[in-house]
């Protein structure tokens, strides 16, 4: 069966450091692959999608995800994080003969000190 | 533009009750979806509607769920009768034309169900 694995449940970093979060799957294919940033309160926001091609994904707020294949990975990154960023992060993927069909990671509690 | 607007944001009732939520997708929006996300857990797709026909629900209860997507606009999710394990966020969200067109997905705020 298709799953997400977010080894980090709660991730504490300063201001201005750098950031990394970790996303493993487990699919037969290569999925769709998806970051989501959850602010308190609030839905889901998409940062950023892999479907194919360049494995290094940009995506808004200065995020930015690479997929390794080999490793079944697909960790976001930032190099300097903000005190805004602190949020709930959740990797999601989609198998890609049902690609609406999103099972989430449990998410990562991002805190941010300043 | 205008978000995917739910409502209401909180809900309290007691196991037993009915209990409805309203989803408002984006304007012009034909895919529409509901998740539920337990505690600490990742939003489960409920059911997602293409226009106003239902096409995946295989994850939806229908002993006590219901939902309806009525001329392929609004939406509501219904519990009858609500259980204490029911107790979750049920989240609203909203496409173009579905993910696999590289449509991405808006989420509303959700709901905030307790049953007592």
């Amino acid at each position: 069966a298709q799953s997400v694995t977010q080894p980090d449940i709660h991730i504490t970093v300063s201001e201005g450091a750098s950031l990394e979060l970790r996303c493993n799957y487990s699919y037969g294919a290569t999925p769709y692959l998806f970051w989501y940033v959850q602010s308190p309160g609030q839905g889901l926001q998409l940062l950023l999608k892999y479907f194919s091609g360049d494995t290094l994904v940009q995506g808004i707020k200065g995020f930015e995800a690479e997929f390794k294949r080999s490793q079944s990975s697909f960790n976001l990154r930032k190099p300097s994080v903000h005190w805004s960023d602190a949020a709930e992060y959740f990797c999601a993927v989609a198998p890609p003969y049902n690609t609406d069909k999103l099972i989430f990671g449990t998410g990562t509690r991002l805190q941010v000190f300043p | 533009e205008a978000g995917v607007v739910q409502s209401p944001r909180y809900k309290i009732i007691e196991k037993k009750q009915p209990v409805a939520f309203w989803c408002n997708p984006i304007s012009g929006h034909n895919t529409l979806y509901w998740y539920r996300q337990n505690l600490g857990q990742g939003p489960e797709l409920l059911i997602r509607y293409e226009n106003e026909e239902a096409v995946d629900d295989s994850q939806l209860p229908k002993d006590r769920f219901s939902a309806e997507r009525l001329k392929g606009v609004d939406s509501t999710l219904k519990i009858q009768p609500a259980e204490l394990g029911d107790s979750a966020v049920y989240l609203c969200a909203s496409s173009l034309e579905g993910q696999g067109k590289n449509s991405p997905l808006h989420f509303g705020n959700g709901t905030r169900l307790t049953v007592t």
